[in-house]
């Protein structure tokens, strides 16, 4: 069965810093992963997603992803802060041994930017 | 605008309680979820379906029940609802290996 686990509940940095956060996948079949994002008293919103395609994933915002098989990991990086990033960030994976390709989710990392 | 809705953003309820959560998608999806998302624990299946009057179990689904009627709506139910279960509840839909869209989230507090 596929699973996530996202590093660090939470993560601090100052604006116009890098950030970093980091996700390990488990997956006996070649995942289909995503980087998720809440804002407060929102719904999730995706921000990128990769499917087997390039390594490297772009998604809104300025944010990327790398995907890398030989250390299970899809971390998800932007190069410099903005304080609208603060939010939650989820990290998730496909079950495409399900029916329906459900998406199990990461615990979460909370993102504060400092000024 | 693709659109996921929930029939309410907050929810309070006594314990004992039949609850019924609604929620309605625009966009012909087949598949629609039911999550509910608690601090540290991430958002944690409780049931899905991938087909009008078809339903699975998540990976929660002790104490609530789901009814699907129509492709466009997927109800959850919580047949006698306990303190344990106040939470935010986000519903999802997409097409088989499509991009998932959610809800806005209904937060229910059980007293």
């Amino acid at each position: 069965a596929q699973s996530v686990t996202q590093l660090g509940s939470h993560v601090s940095v100052s604006e116009g810093a890098l950030v970093l956060l980091r996700c390990n996948y488990s997956s006996s079949v070649p995942p289909y992963l995503f980087w998720y994002v809440q804002y407060p008293n929102q719904g999730l919103q995706l921000l990128l997603k990769y499917t087997s395609a390039a390594t490297l994933v772009k998604g809104i915002n300025g944010f990327e992803a790398e995907f890398k098989k030989s250390e299970t990991s899809f971390h998800l990086t932007k190069p410099s802060a903005h304080m609208s990033d603060a939010a939650e960030y989820f990290c998730a994976v496909s079950d495409q041994d399900s029916s329906a390709s459900k998406i199990i989710f990461g615990s979460g990392t909370r993102l504060s930017i400092r000024p | 605008d693709v659109k996921v809705t929930q029939s309410s953003r907050y929810l309070v309820k006594r314990t004992g309680e039949k609850v019924f959560l609604e929620c309605v998608q625009d966009m012909d999806h087949e598949n629609m979820f039911w999550y509910r998302q608690d601090p540290g624990l991430g958002l944690r299946l409780i049931y899905f379906s991938y087909d009008v009057k078809m339903k699975e179990k998540g990976d929660i689904p002790e104490g609530y029940s789901v009814s699907r009627e129509k492709k466009e709506r997927f109800s959850l139910i919580l047949e006698s609802a306990s303190t344990n279960q106040t939470s935010m509840y986000l519903c999802a839909s997409s097409f088989s290996l499509g991009e998932t869209y959610f809800g806005p989230g209904t937060r229910l507090t059980v007293l």
